[in-house]
């Protein structure tokens, strides 16, 4: 049972514009969202993270934001710039520690 | 400041040889994790430890042990590798206390590729 979906496998967006990831989750036993962004060959690198008491953290061109009455999540990037080309994991950190990724979403940013 | 360091990067068994994977961290972390990534699947976490000395199950941790005898070392060993464990394997550590502000920055390690015959 998956407890985070991302149903978009891919996603493209024209380079200045904006890219909107979205994130849908089940579990609302849930300390904190986390967005990770990865290149091929690459470990993730951590993006921004929301917590449960929060509806929006803004950090640069990233903006998150959690709708909990729809278990919704979406990271916004705008502008959107050809090094955002990559594949975006939302993930969610539970009570007991665990971090529970979803499948991804792969950002094409087109020039 | 290495961060998170993977070791092996690559590596070829056959089915029903055992091998393990270490990861190491230098920036005194309290939680670290091992996640599988495969095609269409995401990231799945195996197992992970929120301290020196323990460990626990993931979402996908048949087929695997994992030890944490030292806090900056966690280790994922295989008993006997079948080819559906053919990965590409990635450990992640994270700071801080439960509670507090432990999810600043995950770090993850570049990863070792593991394929089984």
């Amino acid at each position: 049972d998956q407890q985070v979906k991302q149903n978009s496998p891919s996603l493209s967006v024209q380079e200045g514009r904006i890219s909107i990831l979205n994130c849908d989750y089940t579990n609302s036993m849930f300390d904190y969202f986390l967005w990770y962004k990865k290149y091929p060959a690459e470990g993730p690198t951590f993006l921004i993270s929301i917590s449960s008491i929060k509806d929006k953290n803004e950090d640069g061109r990233f903006t998150v934001f959690l709708n909990k009455s729809a278990k919704h999540l979406s990271l916004h990037i705008v502008p959107s710039q050809p090094g955002d080309s990559a594949v975006y994991f939302c993930a969610f950190l539970n009570r007991d520690d665990k971090i529970i990724f979803g499948k991804g979403t792969r950002l094409h940013i087109l020039p | 400041n290495a961060g998170v360091t993977q070791t092996p990067k690559f590596r070829v068994l056959k089915t029903g040889q055992s091998m393990t994977l270490l990861c190491a961290q230098d920036m005194n972390h309290e939680y670290m994790y091992w996640y599988r990534q495969d095609p269409g699947m995401g990231l799945r976490l195996i197992h992970y430890s929120v301290g020196e000395g323990t460990t626990a199950k993931g979402e996908v941790p048949d087929g695997y042990n994992v030890s944490r005898l030292k806090k900056q070392n966690f280790l994922l060993g295989l008993e006997s590798a079948a080819p559906s464990q053919t990965s590409v394997y990635f450990c992640a550590s994270i700071g801080g206390l439960a509670g507090g502000p432990r999810t600043d920055t995950q770090y993850f390690g570049p990863g070792t590729r593991l394929t089984v015959l």
